[in-house]
């Protein structure tokens, strides 16, 4: 595939509903990387996958987030009982992560522009 | 903890006008530093990249220096165009994979 995808695009959810985002990576990308952008700022780390592992999940805001990675390519993030606070795009991206070489380019999907009302 | 300031925008200018956009970092030890953009409706690309002191990246007739003493890493283009304007975004990652940036500073370019 060329670039990292993600769906949906677009989420409009009500309150306390659940949702699923997709990411998929680059073929081949060992590491992934999940970001929240709320409007008019720059990406948050969310949490970070190296194949199958979840390695560092520092960044997720509640255990109301939960994301996997269980076949260590394509990844959900996960949102319980969606807070109007959970709207921004949540963007993935994915790297080669030889070695766990952390300057590695992180590509960057296109995002999902979640709208919780 | 790491984090990245960045000049607030919007930014204007004029076609073939000088450009810098300032960036300074907090960071322990040696982080490598980045410059992503992104296009109107499009995702984040990487600009460029320096990974360690004194380092310059450059792409597309950008160009930034890796500062150590000044801890900063401006982003610069000599002749901006129309097709320059996006949002661009400093960024850090140091030791680690979790990646810092700043707020963005949006570019806009006038014909």
């Amino acid at each position: 595939g060329a670039g990292v995808s993600q769906s949906p695009r677009y989420k409009v959810a009500k309150r306390g509903q659940d949702v699923a985002l997709r990411c998929d990576p680059i073929s081949g990308h060992v590491s992934l990387f999940w970001y929240q952008q709320a409007l008019g700022q720059g990406p948050e780390f969310l949490t970070y996958f190296q194949n199958e592992a979840q390695l560092d999940k520092s960044g997720l805001p509640s255990d109301r987030f939960f994301a996997e990675r269980p076949e260590g390519s394509v990844s959900t993030l996960k949102i319980q009982r969606t807070q109007q606070e959970d709207s921004a795009v949540y963007l993935c991206a994915s790297s080669l992560g030889l070695a766990g070489e952390s300057t590695d380019t992180q590509y960057f999907g296109p995002g999902t522009r979640l709208t919780v009302l | 903890g790491n984090s990245v300031t960045q000049m607030e925008g919007p930014v204007t200018l004029s076609e073939e006008a000088f450009l810098t956009i300032n960036c300074t970092y907090t960071a322990t030890g040696y982080p490598s530093l980045f410059w992503y953009v992104q296009y109107p409706g499009e995702g984040l690309q990487l600009l460029l990249k320096a990974t360690k002191a004194d380092d310059k990246g450059s792409n597309k007739g950008f160009e930034a220096t890796y500062r150590k003493e000044t801890t900063s890493f401006h982003l610069e283009k000599g002749s901006v165009q129309v097709s320059d304007s996006a949002v661009y975004f400093c960024a850090l990652i140091n030791n680690n994979n979790d990646m810092r940036f700043g707020a963005g500073t949006r570019l806009t370019v006038k014909p």
